[in-house]
């Protein structure tokens, strides 16, 4: 079963505006951790933004902030005020424990292009 | 400094031919990781390796041989390559203690057999 559902496979957005990610995950596991990564063009991973299942607050990291729903098991991610340097794709992936903390499964990926 | 630096970028070779990547971590990790990301962008684990040991296989064919020499190395052999192996082969690091950390990746090799 997937772990990681990803169900926009390409998004446009206007520069400026915000735009908002979707993600689901499947665990039955208490203890995880979701993240989101970046991969512009160039190829290579970027680390955005982290939300473990314990905390409280919804994580924000500068432009970039998660919309933890754990009930729903969503965690969303939100570009505000999108830049041309945002079009790339964006990953949400997760880290379970057990054996699964040795590994982090990943969803398929949005696409964003921002346009100016 | 590069944290997770793995060689080479680049790698076009013929059928049936042998390629080793390899990696290298200076971020004092314990874990490290091989993970491959197909045409269509996803990507999957192959190997995790934790302080040298083997932890997790992902059913990956046995061409595919990962060798650590020690918690900062991780490389990857493969054998009789096939069309089918040409993909984006990313290198990752991390802690284990806790899932509040995640992964630092290498930059990627880009492996086409033709």
């Amino acid at each position: 079963a997937q772990k990681i559902t990803q169900t926009q496979p390409g998004m446009f957005v206007q520069e400026k505006e915000a735009v908002t990610l979707d993600c689901t995950y499947d665990t039955s596991d208490p203890s995880y951790g979701l993240f989101w990564y970046k991969q512009p063009s160039s190829g290579e991973m970027i680390f955005l933004i982290y939300q473990g299942s314990y905390d409280q607050q919804n994580a924000t990291e500068g432009r970039y902030s998660l919309n933890f729903q754990k009930a729903r098991k969503s965690a969303n991610l939100v570009i505000s005020a999108s830049q041309l340097g945002d079009s790339a794709m964006y990953f949400c992936a997760m880290r379970e424990g057990g054996l699964n903390d040795y590994k982090l499964s990943f969803g398929a990926g949005t696409t964003v292009t921002v346009r100016a | 400094d590069t944290a997770v630096s793995q060689t080479p970028k680049y790698l076009v070779t013929q059928m049936g031919n042998d390629k080793s990547i390899k990696c290298e971590q200076n971020l004092g990790h314990d874990t490290m990781y091989w993970y491959k990301q197909d045409s269509k962008k996803f990507l999957k684990i192959m190997f995790s390796y934790n302080n040298k040991e083997l932890i997790i296989n992902e059913t990956v064919p046995n061409r595919f041989s990962p060798k650590s020499p020690d918690k900062a190395h991780l490389n990857l052999h493969i054998n009789s390559l096939e069309l089918g192996d040409s993909a984006v082969y990313f290198c990752a690091s991390s802690h284990t203690a806790g899932q509040g950390y995640g992964y630092t990746f290498g930059s990627g090799t880009r492996l086409t057999v033709v």
